[in-house]
């Protein structure tokens, strides 16, 4: 079955830089991969998706690239805020939809004042 | 956005009762919907699909007959844990797809923590 692995598993940066999360994933039949944020004690939510026919996707501050070959895609948040502090989940399916969602192990980020 | 309602938020039982937990969409039908579990400081392992009128679908190690799935409407799922021991204490979780106007889009209940005394 598919295996998704995502670092880093915790990640520090000052406000106003940039974060980085990456995961790789194993089943080359993947084709939709979204990142979902876990604030603490709240629901994980959708914040980007992407599928196997577009190599990035922007939204704002947030942007999501994919690389089919290498089996990797990564989270890309720029000027990062204190609210962008939370778990972030990589996940991936080889259904196209939400279905059978394989999901990474998250990144806990912590932007610091 | 849409609402998925989980209920209850948290539960403590007695190890040898059952469990039952409710996943509702409010402002959406949803056909599938899915149960997860989520260890502390960990990712969110599907637990099974459950599907409205029909069978759920497990995932590979997960047990049926102790995780019972009914999808009986269009807006309810209900997760039973029957025989609950110590170590089925967890934080469980279940979401579902919206599908209308074209969108794609997975929507979480607020989970249920359990724990089995």
């Amino acid at each position: 079955g598919e295996n998704v692995e995502q670092h880093p598993s915790t990640l520090s940066v000052q406000e106003g830089d940039s974060a980085v999360i990456k995961c790789t994933y194993s089943d080359s039949a993947s084709n939709y991969f979204p990142w979902y944020k876990q604030e603490l004690g709240k629901r994980p939510q959708l914040i980007i998706d992407i599928r196997s026919n577009v190599g990035e996707k922007k939204d704002q501050r947030i942007a999501v690239t994919l690389n089919k070959t290498a089996k990797h895609f990564s989270l890309h948040i720029t000027e990062t805020q204190p609210e962008d502090s939370a778990v972030y989940f990589c996940a991936a399916s080889a259904t196209g939809t939400a279905s059978k969602l394989t999901f990474g192990t998250g990144t806990r980020l912590q932007v610091t004042l | 956005g849409a609402v998925v309602s989980q209920h209850p938020s948290w539960v403590i039982c007695k190890s040898g009762t059952s469990v039952k937990i409710e996943c509702r969409s409010l402002d959406f039908q949803a056909t599938t919907m899915f149960w997860y579990r989520q260890f502390p400081k960990q990712s969110l392992m599907l637990m099974a699909t459950s599907n409205e009128g029909s069978k759920a679908t497990y995932e590979q190690g997960v047990e049926k007959d102790k995780f019972l799935i009914n999808h009986a409407s269009l807006t309810l799922s209900t997760l039973t844990v029957t025989s609950a021991h110590p170590e089925d204490s967890s934080f469980y979780i279940c979401s579902a797809r919206d599908t209308g106007a074209g969108n794609e889009k997975l929507f979480f209940g607020s989970g249920t923590q359990l724990s089995v005394l």
